[in-house]
């Protein structure tokens, strides 16, 4: 069973350009989270999907940031435009059930500069 | 609200001694308490969790950690460190109690060296 995949591994892009993240969950889970580590900081939550829904958007920095999980599979994450502050890791995490253990991808690094 | 706080950002030990990382929580009900660890270029990976069934928990690796409520405490440790378990260690409390894993808040890591 392949786990969550994360595309790119890496990206460095200039401040005021857009950046979209995508992450493939592990079929059939439909949860996904996403997270993210600023340098220097805790990982923080940023969003949680159920199937192709938002179940909670707390985590979300601002409106630069736009989350969409389309049919339920794949989610991407989009920076529009991005700042200096946005750079860090990417983390994407997906489970069965609500409440079951989350499966963790690689993560992508992102660098703005 | 829950927090937790991983007290050393680097611990060093040598190949063969035991492992001691320490975390304390914090939380406004039962609490439910993991450990992660992440190896260089490598996703997060769970070691082992806290479910309120048992106050010593066994991860995987040889990794155990021990919920002591009086010290709010939840230390991960191993008899004996491998040049393997090198890596970063996240101590995470979940938003939801009863072991049930919901929006997961990280410490701030904990990485591990091993000197051969």
């Amino acid at each position: 069973e392949a786990g969550v995949t994360q595309f790119p591994s890496h990206s460095v892009i200039e401040k005021g350009q857009t950046v979209t993240l995508r992450c493939d969950p592990i079929s059939g889970h439909d949860n996904l989270y996403w997270y993210r580590r600023v340098m220097g900081k805790e990982i923080k939550f940023l969003l949680h999907f159920v199937k192709e829904s938002k179940q909670d958007e707390s985590g979300m920095p601002n409106n630069r940031f736009l989350a969409e999980r389309t049919g339920g599979t794949y989610s991407t994450l989009k920076v529009q435009p991005a700042e200096l502050e946005d750079s860090g890791v990417y983390f994407c995490a997906s489970s069965r059930r609500q409440g079951t253990e989350a499966f963790f991808g690689q993560g992508t690094r992102l660098t703005v500069v | 609200a829950q927090s937790v706080t991983q007290l050393d950002s680097h611990v060093s030990v040598s190949e063969g001694t035991p492992v001691l990382l320490r975390c304390n929580y914090s939380s406004s009900y039962s609490p439910s308490l993991f450990w992660y660890v992440q190896h260089p270029n490598k996703g997060l990976q769970l070691l082992l969790k806290y479910t309120s069934a048992a106050t010593l928990v066994k991860g995987i690796n040889g990794f155990e950690a021990e919920f002591k409520k009086s010290e709010t405490s939840f230390h991960l440790t191993k008899p004996s460190a491998h040049m393997s378990d090198a890596a970063e260690y996240f101590c995470v409390v979940s938003d939801r109690g009863g072991g049930s894993q919901g929006n997961l808040i990280f410490g701030k890591g904990t990485k591990l060296s091993v000197k051969p």
